[in-house]
């Protein structure tokens, strides 16, 4: 299986600052690589697919990068509506996808 | 639009079978995308349960798959998840989920809470 491990598991910011997650796969996915955001209550949305594509109607401050075992979500000015916890998720390895455990982002 | 939405009890005993069903609107179910479950337990994390192909074609997670079934209904455009024999651990939020082209999620229900106690 394939482990994905996200840091930091909370990770403090300013709204109007920049914030950077990270996640590592155990190996190499490629690029097949996903960032959700989950809300309180409500579903993951998926905000980026194929490690740096925006899924539709999500802003353009979100941004993804990385390829192979190392990936980094950066949301460029936070907003209040940001504030939630992101999962990444490797599909590289379907059906056997596995997800990060979460870094849950606040407001410092 | 793609819409999803679970229904089934949100209380099942121990021992008990958990049976829900993914009502699809707005897209056909027959269309070439795998349709899947996932759970989160309360406060944790996403662990994916399986996939089903409008077909029929299905695919378990090793660490459930002694105890899941799922099924698609082509005519009602919907597909359902049984898992036997629950026990508090398999408390959660069920999702069922669409997949994109390669295979991330990128249409999900709301989610529903399916507690295990007697």
């Amino acid at each position: 299986e394939i482990v994905m491990t996200q840091s930091p598991a909370t990770l403090s910011v300013s709204p109007g600052e920049r914030a950077t997650l990270s996640c590592r796969a155990s190996q190499s996915v490629s690029n097949n690589f996903a960032w959700y955001q989950q809300k309180p209550g409500q579903a993951p949305r998926l905000l980026i697919y194929g490690a740096s594509t925006r899924a539709t109607g999500i802003p353009a401050r979100f941004s993804g990068s990385g390829s192979g075992t190392e990936f980094s979500l950066t949301i460029s000015s936070l907003q209040s509506e940001d504030f939630a916890v992101y999962y990444c998720q490797q599909y590289h390895n379907w059906p056997r996808n596995t997800f990060g455990q979460g870094t849950r982002l606040e407001i410092k | 639009q793609v819409q999803l939405q679970e229904s089934g009890p949100g209380l099942v005993k121990p021992s008990d079978t958990l049976s829900l069903t993914c009502a699809v609107s707005g897209y056909s179910i027959s269309s070439r995308n795998w349709w899947g479950w996932i759970r989160q337990p309360p406060g944790k994390g996403l662990e994916w349960i399986g996939y089903i192909y409008y077909s029929g074609s299905t695919y378990y997670n090793p660490s459930l798959k002694s105890r899941v079934t799922m099924s698609v209904d082509t005519s009602k455009n919907q597909f359902s998840l049984k898992l036997s024999s629950v026990t508090a651990v398999d408390t959660a939020v069920y999702y069922c989920a669409r997949t994109g082209s390669y295979n991330y999620f990128d249409y999900w229900g709301q989610g529903t809470l399916v507690t295990v106690s007697s």
